[in-house]
């Protein structure tokens, strides 16, 4: 079974540049997640789909990032413009809600953006 | 406001000998927690749960237990190999369509 894909895996931008991120989950995962890490952090959520739905999205900056996940399969996020404090490793997961009904989370292997 | 805390930043263990690492939670809506490994440059994966039924979950060398009255659970490895060096984040999450909170992680060094 082939993992979580995630690209690009390194981004540098300068300051108030735009950026994009791509995850491509497990096939037949539902649940999505974009989660951003800070250096000596633990992963925060960013945003939840379900399907092409978004559950949860109450901690993601709307004035600057946005995501989306059309056909309820690949997700993009973006940050435009970009701050300094958004350098990070971007992180996305995907869950299977069929099954056992566990929660575990798969992760990609991320996307360490910085901003100069 | 960390729901979600691993006040050891770093363990420092022998080859052979027990890893233990320890995690609190003040959210007592919690219900489920886990156990992520996550080496340089990879994702997290998926190490280890305990649901909050139960006290003890083993599978391998890695055990959880899970003290509820305390809010408190801990990952023992035994016995540490090199290869377990790595950063062990715990999570947790509540019942429902809730996300994982994370801790800040523990970097654990196992000497050969």
């Amino acid at each position: 079974e082939a993992g979580v894909a995630q690209s690009p895996r390194y981004k540098i931008i300068e300051k108030r540049q735009s950026v994009a991120f791509w995850c491509n989950p497990i096939s037949g995962h539902a649940t999505l997640y974009w989660y951003q890490q800070i250096l000596g952090q633990g992963p925060k959520l960013l945003i939840q789909f379900q399907n092409n739905g978004v559950v949860d999205d109450s901690q993601l900056p709307k004035d600057r990032f946005s995501a989306e996940r059309l056909k309820g399969v690949d997700s993009t996020l973006k940050i435009q413009p970009a701050k300094l404090e958004d350098s990070a490793v971007y992180l996305c997961a995907s869950r299977s809600t069929t099954g056992t009904g566990t929660y575990e989370q798969y992760f990609g292997p991320g996307t360490r953006l910085t901003v100069t | 406001d960390q729901q979600v805390k691993q006040n050891s930043p770093s363990l420092s263990v022998q080859e052979g000998r027990i890893s233990i690492l320890n995690c609190d939670y003040t959210n007592s809506m919690f219900d489920y927690f886990l156990w992520y490994k996550k080496y340089p440059a990879e994702g997290p994966t998926f190490l280890i749960s305990i649901s909050s039924i139960k006290d003890k979950n083993e599978d391998g060398r890695f055990t959880v237990f899970l003290n509820k009255s305390a809010k408190h659970l801990s990952l023992h490895i035994v016995p540490s190999q090199p290869g377990d060096s790595a950063v062990y984040f715990c999570a947790a999450r509540s019942s429902g369509n809730t996300p994982l909170v994370f801790g800040k992680g523990t970097r654990l060094s196992v000497i050969a």
